[in-house]
């Protein structure tokens, strides 16, 4: 069954500097992988995803994702962090079936001024 | 284009008691899925439904019922309700219910049970 780790519960970042949010994940395919933000009060909103092909996926407000094959990692990257920013991230991995998705714990993503 | 929606916002309910939580899909999706999401982890898989069918279920028992109806509206049944079923419930809908495709979710029913 697939799994996914990230590593980080909170993180704490300077306005303005970069940001990488860690994702291992567990699955015996290719897996096919996202990331969701998720703002208080607010439902799952899709960030970038990674399906083939270019490893380095682009994404919505300037985030970008690595998918690492070998570390079986898909890093979350953002150069320069915004106020705005600040939410919790989820990695999450697709299964064989369907589209049901298993999720990360979670990175909580704080952003000092 | 009107996203997902889900009623009611809050819900207090008591050990034992049954509830239902509602899910308006996407327009032009045929498919819902819902998840359970507790407090300081993420969701997780609950079951599915395409085109009225149960397509997939994760590790919930069977109290955990769904309804999809004609329209594409969905509903999640939860009956003889536990404390540990207090969570943030997400319904997620999407065009196929293939792989590849993005999961548009509501933003959430907050079930608290006492």
């Amino acid at each position: 069954a697939q799994s996914v780790t990230q590593p980080d519960i909170h993180i704490t970042v300077s306005e303005g500097a970069s940001l990488e949010l860690r994702c291992n994940y567990s699955y015996g395919a290719t897996p096919y992988l996202f990331w969701y933000v998720q703002s208080p009060g607010q439902g799952l909103q899709l960030l970038l995803k990674y399906f083939s092909g270019d490893t380095l996926v682009q994404g919505i407000k300037g985030f970008e994702a690595e998918f690492k094959r070998s570390q079986s990692s898909f890093n979350l990257r953002k150069p320069s962090v915004h106020w705005s920013d600040a939410a919790e991230y989820f990695c999450a991995v697709e299964a064989n079936a369907g589209n049901m998705l298993t999720f990360g714990g979670g990175t909580r993503l704080m952003v000092k001024p | 284009e009107t996203g997902v929606t889900q009623s009611p916002t809050h819900l207090i309910k008591t050990r034992g008691q049954q509830v239902t939580l509602r899910c308006s899909s996407q327009s032009g999706h045929n498919t819902v899925s819902w998840y359970q999401q507790a407090l300081g982890q993420g969701p997780q898989f609950i079951f599915q439904y395409y085109r009225e069918e149960e397509n997939g279920r994760g590790n919930f028992p069977p109290r955990f019922s769904g309804l999809q109806f004609p329209n594409y509206s969905s509903e999640l049944n939860v009956n003889a309700l536990e404390l540990d079923d207090s969570a943030l419930y997400l319904c997620a809908s999407s065009p196929m219910g293939g792989r590849q495709e993005t999961q548009y979710f509501g933003p959430g029913t907050r079930l608290l049970v006492l």
